[in-house]
């Protein structure tokens, strides 16, 4: 079964600190989104990338496609950065079109 | 519009009743999905449509679910003899293209009494 696996599930952390959040996925795939969803709100996409690093902001995520591994980090963290994150794939080689999501991970930043 | 716009945002019903969900995609974006996020899970993938036609209906649940798209833009997911457990979020996505970034709709939540 292809499943993408988050974390930590959840995590609260104070204002300030370095955040990691983690992703593994069991098979090939074509790209990896990072998306954002804040309570009783809608998701944003914040990241869709296939190799490498990017970055926005205090925001930066990386892949490691050897290791099917994928973070995403918050440098400088806020309290508006409280919010769930997910990964989501889209997987190479035939399957579903749409993405395939983690259970996302619940992040608080206490001021 | 600017954005992904779905309507209703929320809809309750009664178990067996039949309802219609709507998706109104940003302007020029010919891939459409439907997703569907259960409280406390990420979203699960219901259906692709690239243009007027359904790419890939793989993540339907059942035959009670069924989705058109007729002219390309506007789309909507309808399901029949709801049942309790359908109660969830449907989210709609649109992109460009099947390998760009998706946009979400808020989402309808939906609840079968």
């Amino acid at each position: 079964k292809n499943e993408v696996e988050q974390s930590p599930q959840n995590l609260t952390a104070q204002e300030g600190e370095f955040i990691t959040i983690n992703c593994s996925y069991s098979v090939g795939i074509s790209a990896l989104h990072w998306l954002q969803q804040h309570p009783g709100g809608g998701i944003v996409s914040l990241f869709m990338l296939s190799s490498g690093k990017k970055k926005h902001g205090r925001l930066i995520a990386t892949i490691n496609i050897q290791e099917k591994h994928s973070s995403l980090h918050i440098t400088a963290s806020h309290p508006r950065d409280s919010a769930v994150y997910i990964c989501a794939v889209r997987y190479s080689g035939g399957g579903a079109d749409g993405l395939t999501f983690g259970k996302g991970t619940h992040l608080i930043i206490q001021p | 519009g600017a954005g992904v716009s779905q309507t209703p945002s929320n809809k309750v019903t009664e178990k067996g009743k039949y309802v219609e969900l709507r998706c109104d995609p940003i302007s020029g974006h010919t891939a459409l999905y439907w997703y569907r996020q259960s409280l406390g899970q990420g979203p699960e993938f219901l259906i692709y449509f690239q243009g007027t036609g359904a790419a890939d209906d793989s993540g339907l649940p059942n035959d009670r679910f069924f989705a058109v798209r007729p002219e390309g833009s506007v789309s909507t997911l309808k399901i029949q003899r709801t049942e309790r457990g359908d109660s969830a979020v449907y989210l709609c996505a649109s992109s460009l293209t099947l390998q760009g970034i998706q946009y979400f709709g808020a989402g309808t939540r939906l609840s079968v009494l």
